[in-house]
């Protein structure tokens, strides 16, 4: 089992560019969220998916979408990135209450 | 609005016991749970409580006190390798997505 696994690792951006982070896991899970953590600080929800099919917004979701096509993964695009968006971003999953996180992808845009 | 206020940083000596405090103010609550992330890695999950008491995991105990809207995790016989942040997060609604708020965390600093 792998878990949960993000691609890619790290990631610079100009400003205006675009990109798509990957998350898949092989759990099973129902339930997967986007986070992004900014130095010193906890984890803010971007967006979420409860199920295949079905996305949601969280807490700080402008500048993002997202999209859940198959149950084990979920996508998240920039589509125009701003020097705002440098953060790491962790996906998770779970079935219940516990989430399993992912490594995180380190996005820097300049 | 919504808030959960932990320590920023707490320092203890190894081989020692340390408690880390959460007072949070939530539209709703559903349950408190703990997360450990060590610089670098990812968060993983330590525990969690939706009932008043004592939940308890090896060195690891968690908290909770619903009417006082406060929680601690408590960590004993600490070593070396505890050195990490440590998020408490609130299941704010009943909906079926556990969708969780994170405090900004707590740095613990554990001295030999």
């Amino acid at each position: 089992n792998a878990g949960v696994t993000q691609t890619p690792k790290f990631r610079v951006l100009k400003t205006g560019q675009s990109m798509t982070l990957l998350c898949a896991q092989d759990m099973n899970h129902e339930y997967m969220y986007w986070y992004r953590q900014d130095p010193g600080m906890g984890l803010r929800l971007i967006h979420y998916s409860v199920g295949e099919g079905t996305t949601a917004k969280g807490e700080v979701p402008d500048g993002y979408n997202v999209s859940r096509l198959k149950k084990q993964n979920f996508l998240l695009g920039l589509e125009s990135a701003a020097p705002s968006q440098t953060s790491v971003y962790f996906c998770a999953s779970s079935w219940t209450g516990e989430q399993y996180f992912g490594p995180g992808t380190r996005l820097t845009v300049t | 609005g919504q808030s959960l206020e932990q320590p920023s940083e707490v320092t203890a000596v190894e081989g020692a016991i340390v408690q880390i405090n959460c007072t949070y103010q939530t539209s709703g609550f559903y349950g408190l749970s703990w997360y450990q992330q060590h610089d670098g890695g990812a968060p993983t999950f330590l525990s969690y409580n939706a009932l008043d008491g004592l939940e308890e995991t090896g060195r690891f105990s968690s908290f909770l006190s619903r009417s006082d809207s406060y929680g601690y995790l408590l960590l004993q016989e600490l070593q070396m390798k505890d050195s990490a942040s440590y998020f408490c997060a609130v299941r704010e609604g009943l909906d079926s997505s556990y969708k969780l708020i994170f405090g900004s965390g707590t740095r613990l600093l554990v001295r030999p």
